[in-house]
C-alpha cells in the first residue's frame, strides 16, 4: 500500500546550518506531496507541496523537489532559524481517493 | 487560515466514560478526517467522512465511532474511555480534487487524558 517513510529524528542543528530531512514513499502512479510542519501545542500546518514529477515546493525557504525517479521528496534550507524549530512530517496522496499518508515526523530543533 | 475549531482543547475523564469530540468547519469541504498523534507513531487515521451521513474506518478504528450528520460538523465518540486512547486528537478537513491542490488543513487538537 501506499506509505511514506522520512529521517528518524530528533535533529539538532545550530543556528543558520544547512537542513536536509529525508523523505521517501511508495504509491502506485503520480501522488501528490506534502510537508506539514508542526509547532509546539499547534496542530499540523502546510509548508509546501507538488502535485508532479520535477515539481519544487517552495515556502519560508524551505524547498523540496518531486523526484518521480527515486521517490523522494526531499525537505531542505540553506539557513535554519531558531523560529524553525518544530516537527516536520512528510505526507501523501494518492491520485485517486482522498487518504493522505503520513511519515512518523522528524523533530527539528536550532540552538543559537 | 482554514476555519476549523475543535472542541473541548482539553479534556481529562475517567476509564468507561463515553466521550465525545467536536470538529466544526466554515469552510464547505467534503471531506473531514480524525486522526490520533501518539509519540513514536505520528499520525494515524481512525475514521474519516466523504460526505454527510457517510464515513469510513481508518487504521486505528477500534473503541471509536463518528457521526455527521451535517456537513460542517465531525464528531468522534469513545464509546467507553481506555487509557490507551490518552492522545492528541486532530480534526483535518480537505476539499475535492482542484480545490485547494486537495491539501488537508488541520484543527488546532484536542488533548485527551483518560485516567
Amino acid at each position: 500500500g501506499d506509505s511514506v517513510t522520512q529521517m528518524e529524528g530528533p535533529v539538532t542543528l545550530s543556528e543558520e546550518a544547512f537542513l536536509t530531512i529525508n523523505c521517501t514513499y511508495t504509491a502506485t502512479g503520480y501522488p501528490s506531496l506534502f510537508w506539514y510542519v508542526q509547532y509546539p501545542g499547534e496542530g499540523l500546518q502546510l509548508l509546501l507541496k507538488a502535485t508532479k514529477a520535477d515539481d519544487k515546493g517552495s515556502n519560508k525557504g524551505f524547498e523540496a523537489t518531486y523526484r518521480k525517479e527515486t521517490t523522494s521528496f526531499h525537505l531542505e534550507k540553506g539557513s535554519v532559524q531558531v523560529s524553525d524549530s518544530a516537527v516536520y512530517f512528510c505526507a501523501l496522496t494518492p491520485n485517486t481517493g482522498n487518504q493522505f499518508y503520513f511519515g512518523t515526523g522528524t523533530s527539528l530543533t536550532v540552538i543559537p | 487560515d482554514a476555519g476549523i475549531t475543535q472542541s473541548p482543547r482539553h479534556k481529562v475523564t475517567e476509564t468507561g466514560t463515553p466521550v465525545t469530540l467536536r470538529c466544526h468547519q466554515t469552510e464547505n469541504h467534503r471531506y473531514m478526517y480524525w486522526y490520533r498523534q501518539d509519540p513514536g507513531h505520528g499520525l494515524r487515521l481512525i475514521h474519516y467522512s466523504y460526505g454527510v451521513k457517510d464515513t469510513d474506518k481508518g487504521e486505528v478504528s477500534d473503541g471509536y465511532s463518528v457521526s455527521r450528520s451535517k456537513t460542517e460538523d465531525f464528531l468522534l465518540t469513545l464509546e467507553s474511555a481506555t487509557s490507551s486512547q490518552t492522545s492528541v486528537y486532530f480534526c483535518a478537513i480537505s476539499g475535492d480534487r482542484g480545490q485547494n491542490g486537495n491539501e488537508q488543513f488541520f484543527g488546532p487538537g484536542t488533548r485527551l487524558t483518560v485516567l
